[in-house]
């Protein structure tokens, strides 16, 4: 069955560098998107991404963070120069149409900022 | 804004136990409720989307119904592997699905 991988599963990381969290999403699916979710919180969107341009972006992503897909297969989140408060999990999902179909999710990257 | 709001934050059951968990949504102009299921440390897994009210699905014990307000999943005779954090979402504006809190089943053998 296809799926969403992401990498690293965990990153550590110290306050003030640069991250880059990589993922593939199912290779039919034209939609791509990253969300995040603190440790007891809800899931929160960040940003979605359509036809190599950002389609949507929440408030959260301001200008530390950027997505990219450099190549036919991996989506990346980069996180400009980390802190303490980017500590979450993030996920990576991706869907066939935008909004009115399901998005699949990966297992997500745990970041911690120390 | 997108609102949703799940209830009860927790649920235990006994093993056979049938329930309900409820979503109730805000939104201008729905175009998918979807639900999750989350077990700790991992993504969401999809499970149902349900697009207008009377609409319902079905897999194995869990079933889901949508009205103009909100969204049930009924669990019918739980087991304890249908422990998990169930998540319901709403998209209004493509390309954004905004997640409720969750509740947390728990199913006691």
């Amino acid at each position: 069955e296809p799926e969403v991988t992401q990498t690293p599963s965990h990153q550590v990381t110290q306050m003030g560098q640069e991250v880059i969290l990589r993922c593939v999403p199912i290779s039919n699916h034209l939609y791509f998107y990253w969300y995040r979710q603190i440790l007891g919180q809800k899931v929160e969107f960040l940003v979605s991404f359509y036809n190599n341009e950002i389609s949507e972006k929440s408030e959260i992503f301001d200008d530390q963070f950027s997505v990219e897909r450099p190549d036919g297969s991996n989506f990346t989140l980069k996180i400009r120069s980390t802190k303490l408060e980017d500590s979450a999990m993030y996920f990576c999902a991706s869907s066939e149409s935008q909004g009115w179909t399901e998005a699949f999710f990966g297992q997500g990257t745990r970041l911690t900022v120390v | 804004e997108d609102q949703v709001t799940q209830s009860p934050e927790a649920l235990r059951l006994q093993e056979g136990e049938s329930s309900s968990l409820n979503c109730s949504y805000t939104v201008s102009g729905l175009r998918g409720l979807f639900w999750y299921r989350q077990d700790p440390g991992k993504g969401p897994e999809f499970l149902f989307t349900l697009y207008s009210a009377g609409e319902e699905k079905e897999k194995e014990r869990l079933k889901a119904t949508l009205t103009k307000k909100e969204s049930f999943l009924h669990i019918t005779a739980p087991k304890p592997e249908d422990s998990a954090t169930y998540l319901c979402a709403v998209n209004a504006n493509a390309g954004k699905s905004t997640f409720g809190d969750g509740t947390t089943l728990t199913v006691k053998p």
